[in-house]
């Protein structure tokens, strides 16, 4: 089965840092650019970063860009994002989804893992 | 930055109901457009994709059009599990990607 675990979400004080995991079987991992979207409770889905199969082509959103970092191991089948200074704006659940570069589509998508940041 | 636009953000539909929701972008997009559905406290599920291909094991009542700067998504008959929130986003300027505002539609 395709699947997508994320972890790593928790409840964080303003200005902390949290690394969240995103853990892929059931496909070729190694294959696919991998993108972050986030959620606000009550809100909309936000594209947050996106990184290609070989770790080539990074990309962030303006809002977490200088903050956040996009990597992976494709031998651990895992993606990451480091999220450092974090603030009240970053509270959300965090999806990790795997990407169609030709089509531009997100087909499959992890439960999502939950941070809040609040003092 | 390409800005996309659904209407309505909400609608109240029956059972069996032909629903309608639009999406239009800032600019041209070609058919860079695809469609999700989210249900409460669940990831978004992928429905459409290049504004009018069906994504395996989606419904066929689930069809996509559009291209340039407006799509619309429509339902041909509502049914029960389709109460839910669609997004758009377009993939025009991957990697990118915005999202639409999002639609809810919810049972009348």
């Amino acid at each position: 089965e395709v699947q997508l675990v994320e972890s790593g979400g928790a409840l964080v004080q303003p200005g902390g840092s949290l690394r969240l995991s995103c853990a892929a079987s059931g496909f070729s991992f190694s294959n696919y650019s991998m993108n972050w979207v986030r959620q606000a409770p009550g809100k909309g889905l936000e594209w947050v970063s996106y990184i290609t199969a070989g770790s080539a082509s990074i990309y962030y959103a303006d809002s977490v860009k200088g903050r956040f970092t996009i990597s992976r191991d494709n031998g651990k089948n895992s993606l990451y994002l480091q999220m450092n200074s974090l603030g009240a704006e970053d509270t959300a659940v965090y999806y990790c989804a795997r990407y169609f570069d030709y089509s531009r589509r997100m087909d499959v998508w992890g439960k999502g893992t939950t941070v809040t940041v609040s003092s | 930055d390409i800005q996309m636009t659904q209407s309505p953000s909400s609608l109240s539909a029956s059972v069996g109901d032909r629903v309608t929701i639009t999406c239009r972008a800032s600019q041209s997009i070609s058919t860079f457009l695809t469609w999700y559905q989210q249900k409460p406290g669940k990831a978004p599920k992928l429905l459409i994709y290049a504004a009018s291909s069906l994504q395996s094991g989606v419904p066929s009542r689930f069809s996509g059009s559009g291209s340039g700067t407006d799509f619309t998504l429509t339902i041909s008959s509502l049914e029960p599990e389709d109460f839910a929130a669609y997004y758009c986003q377009q993939g025009y300027s991957t990697p990118l990607i915005t999202f639409g505002g999002g639609t809810k539609v919810e049972i009348k």
